[in-house]
């Protein structure tokens, strides 16, 4: 079974440049995070999508944008690229039960190998 | 004060070590903890997954959870250089939260 995986590995930007990252999940998982993790702040959740929606949002600016398809393979976005944004950006997928009220997560993610973005 | 508090080390034992790895955490909302090892520039590999207190066991590894004392730590039994990796624990309130809080990672380095 193929892993959950991550385009471009790495990539090189300057400021004010934009960027768009892609992640395939596992086959079988429809739920997509992403995190962004650097030397100084660690891992840190950006967002998650379900459905094709975005189901939870991290403490980051609106430059950080998301979607997910409806096969769900997701991209995230990041505009205005800024120094700061040099990171390894990791996508993660999981199972999820559908109940009739939602949806639950099983709390087993699987992250890919990332993607490092360096912005000069 | 983070949520989840992991000691970054580093870590240094000798090969056959039992390695012992802690994180505490303050919100009592936390049910799913993970264990996650990272290798140099590579993806965090679920190691070990837990739902609420207890202790699993899976080969040489073993995890812990004390909900009443917030409190989590990962075993690692007969340790091997090929064990040297950062390991990072996480935890999720689980349901429709996927979002994962991490500590900051335990540098582990195991010598021959």
């Amino acid at each position: 079974k193929a892993g959950v995986t991550q385009t471009p590995r790495y990539l090189i930007k300057t400021r004010g440049q934009q960027v768009t990252l892609s992640c395939s999940p596992i086959s079988g998982h429809r739920s997509v995070s992403w995190y962004q993790q650097t030397p100084g702040q660690g891992l840190q959740f950006l967002f998650e999508y379900f459905s094709e929606t975005q189901r939870n949002k991290g403490n980051f600016p609106g430059r950080f944008s998301g979607r997910q398809f409806s096969n769900s393979r997701s991209e995230m976005n990041v505009s205005t690229l800024e120094l700061g944004d040099s990171a390894l950006y990791l996508c993660a997928s999981s199972l999820v039960v559908v109940v009739p009220w939602d949806y639950l997560n099983t709390g087993e993610l699987f992250f890919g190998e990332g993607s490092r973005l360096t912005v000069l | 004060q983070k949520e989840v508090e992991q000691d970054p080390g580093p870590l240094s034992v000798p090969e056959g070590a039992i390695v012992s790895l802690n994180c505490t955490y303050s919100n009592s909302a936390f049910q799913y903890f993970m264990w996650y090892r990272q290798y140099s520039r590579k993806g965090p590999e679920l190691l070990m997954y837990t739902y609420s207190s207890g202790n699993k066991e899976d080969g040489r590894f073993t995890a812990q959870v004390d909900k009443s004392s917030k409190y989590i730590s990962l075993f690692i039994r007969d340790s091997q250089p090929s064990d040297s990796a950062t390991y990072l624990c996480a935890m999720s309130r689980g349901g429709g939260y996927n979002k994962l809080i991490f500590g900051a990672g335990t540098r582990l380095a195991v010598h021959p």
